[in-house]
Formats: structure tokens, sequence, C-alpha cells
């Protein structure tokens, strides 16, 4: 049961480099949800999806793109890295709304960026 | 000010202790109400869930709203060791700018002691 799979787990970047984190879930959801979580701060969101070829903006969408391609996979770009983007990186799924109707988000393991 | 206020912590207990996570919130159109438990190096899960206010029990576990206060609460009784991690409350409420948007709590982070 793999869940919702994230890659890389580890990433080191320099200033001004891109990059992209994949995500990918074999629970055939509908939706998908790229947060990103600093130390004190919660879990914010970026970006989200609520079905293939669509996309929208979270609470802290500036510096990232995403793309949902596939219903299965959700990429989330930095297409010019910045120190301020050093996080921890968590996509998320969800069948339909999800919490509306349980409160289930199912999280990968998050992904850990560091920008110098 | 942020919307949903959390203790960080770490808050630290003894093993059988009964702890209390507690959260506030400001808007009080918030209806769906969830605490999500995080272990070290994971991904969140769910622990509990409440629509609305009153009480919900699970186990060890009892999740409180009081929508009147704008406070929910986590209750764990007889802690133990493998409760460790940090405890994210969780809002949301329907349409309007929160259509599809959770918000979360900064997290309190949970120590029981053996």
């Amino acid at each position: 049961n793999a869940g919702v799979t994230q890659t890389p787990k580890f990433r080191v970047l320099k200033t001004g480099q891109s990059m992209t984190l994949l995500c990918a879930q074999d629970m055939n959801h509908e939706y998908m949800y790229w947060y990103r979580q600093d130390p004190g701060m919660g879990l914010r969101l970026i970006h989200y999806s609520v079905g293939e070829g669509t996309t929208a903006k979270g609470e802290v969408p500036d510096g990232y793109n995403v793309s949902r391609l596939k219903k299965q996979n959700f990429l989330l770009g930095l297409e010019s890295a910045a120190p301020s983007q050093t996080s921890v990186y968590f996509c998320a799924s969800s069948y339909s709304t999800g919490y509306r109707d349980t409160g289930e988000l199912f999280f990968g393991e998050g992904s850990r960026l560091t920008v110098l | 000010q942020k919307e949903v206020e959390q203790d960080p912590g770490p808050l630290s207990v003894p093993e059988g202790a009964i702890v209390s996570l507690n959260c506030t919130y400001s808007n009080s159109a918030f209806q769906y109400f969830m605490w999500y438990r995080q272990y070290s190096r994971k991904g969140p899960e769910l622990l509990m869930y409440t629509y609305s206010s009153g009480n919900k029990e699970d186990g060890r576990f009892t999740a409180q709203v009081d929508k009147s206060s704008k406070y929910i609460s986590l209750f764990i009784r007889d802690s133990q060791p493998s409760d460790s991690a940090t405890y994210l409350c969780a809002m949301s409420a329907i349409g309007g700018e929160y259509g599809n948007k959770l918000v979360f709590g900064a997290g309190t982070i949970l120590r029981v002691k053996s």
C-alpha cells in the first residue's frame, strides 16, 4: 500500500536553481494538495487541484508552479529557488473534498528542501 | 493575528497522565474540526474529526468543540510513550474563500515520558 509517494525526499539547491517535486498517489483520489511546513507556522497550502488538468492557488503560491497532467500525479515546481523556500513540503490527496466528509487528507512523508 | 492559534509546546508529561491539547480560532464560519497526529519525519495522519459543536470519543481520545468560545480541545487519557508526536488542529468552512482549504494550527509537540 504505497498511498502518497513524494520524490525526492531530500534536496539541496543553490539560490536561483530550479527543481520539481513529484507527488504520486495510488488511491484514485480526485483532490491533491501541496503544503509547506515551517517551524511555528503549521502547514500552509501552496497550490491544490480538484481534478486532472486543474490547479488553483492556495495561501502561499508565490514562487511556485504546479501541474496535474495525470490524475495520479501532482508536480510542484520552483523556477528560481530562494532561501525563503527552505522548508518541508508535503503532498496530500483526498477522495473528494475530503475534509468536509471525513476530515481525511492522506499525506506523503515529506520532501526536505534546503536552499543555500 | 493567526486564524488558528495553537501553543507549540513542547508539552512533557509522565506516562499515564491525561493530556489536554487546545486550539483557538477567530473565524466563526469554521464548522469542520480535525486533529492530525504527526510523528517525527512523517506526514500528518487524521486522528479525530468533528462537525460543529460537541464531543467525540474514540478510545483514549476525546475531541471537544465549543463554537461559542471558538475553542477546540483534544484529550488523551492514559497517555503512552507511543503518543509522543506533534498534534495539529485543523479546521475549515463551507464555500467562500475557504471552499477547499483547511487551516492548520502550528502544532503542539507532545512528549510522554516512560
